[in-house]
């Protein structure tokens, strides 16, 4: 049974850029979570789906968007980058009916020059 | 809105001594709690999980934790500390709108030394 699987692995990208970064959830599960791990801090929440709607938002801005597709895989979108876009992004996946327990992947590396 | 603290930033042990991580959650509700490990360059693994059954959790690996809401703490112990725990520690919050947003601490390194 595959976990959580996230692509790519590391990207660089330069200030005023878009990435995608893409999401695939552990096998069953139909709720994708999005957060970002800055260097030395715990993540933090951007936003959720579940049956291809954001459900709930964290406090960041606008450029940062994403979808869920009907096979519940999801893509993070993020425009205009900055250099504090830079860390580590994972993604959870886990049941909208279940006991809140999220299954992360190993998340993909963003660097901003 | 909810929280946790993390008292300690870095913790470090001998290999077979006991291990203590020390967690205080802020709740308007009755909290769902959760430790993760996230060892370098990997994900985060869930150690355990506390959703208001027990009062004490085991995890994986012989860790485990006690909920004590007269002192809003949920500290992670295990007796006796292996070289591959050393890795960072998260204590987490669920918010409980039905939603399932995590609300992590800032992490807990371990350090343990031979």
């Amino acid at each position: 049974d595959a976990g959580v699987t996230q692509s790519p692995t590391h990207l660089i990208k330069t200030r005023g850029q878009q990435v995608t970064l893409r999401c695939s959830p552990k096998s069953g599960h139909d709720t994708v979570s999005w957060y970002q791990q800055a260097l030395g801090q715990g993540p933090q929440f951007i936003f959720q789906y579940y049956e291809e709607e954001e459900r709930q938002r964290g406090n960041f801005p606008d450029r940062f968007s994403g979808h869920q597709f009907p096979n519940y895989s999801s893509e993070l979108n993020v425009n205009a980058l900055l250099l504090g876009d830079s860390a580590l992004y994972l993604c959870a996946s886990s049941l909208a009916s279940g006991a809140y327990e999220q299954y992360f992947g190993p998340g993909t590396r963003l660097t901003v020059t | 809105a909810q929280s946790v603290t993390q008292l300690d930033s870095h913790v470090s042990v001998s290999e077979g001594t006991p291990v203590l991580l020390r967690c205080n959650y802020s709740s308007s509700y009755s909290p769902s709690l959760f430790w993760y490990v996230q060892h370098p360059n990997k994900g985060l693994q869930l150690l355990l999980k506390y959703t208001s059954a027990a009062t004490l959790v085991k995890g994986i690996n012989g860790f485990e934790a006690e909920f004590k809401k007269s002192e809003t703490s949920f500290h992670l112990t295990k007796p006796s500390a292996h070289m591959s725990d050393a890795a960072e520690y998260f204590c987490v919050v669920s918010e409980d709108t039905g939603f399932q947003k995590l609300v992590f601490g800032t992490g807990t390194r371990l350090l343990v030394s031979p």
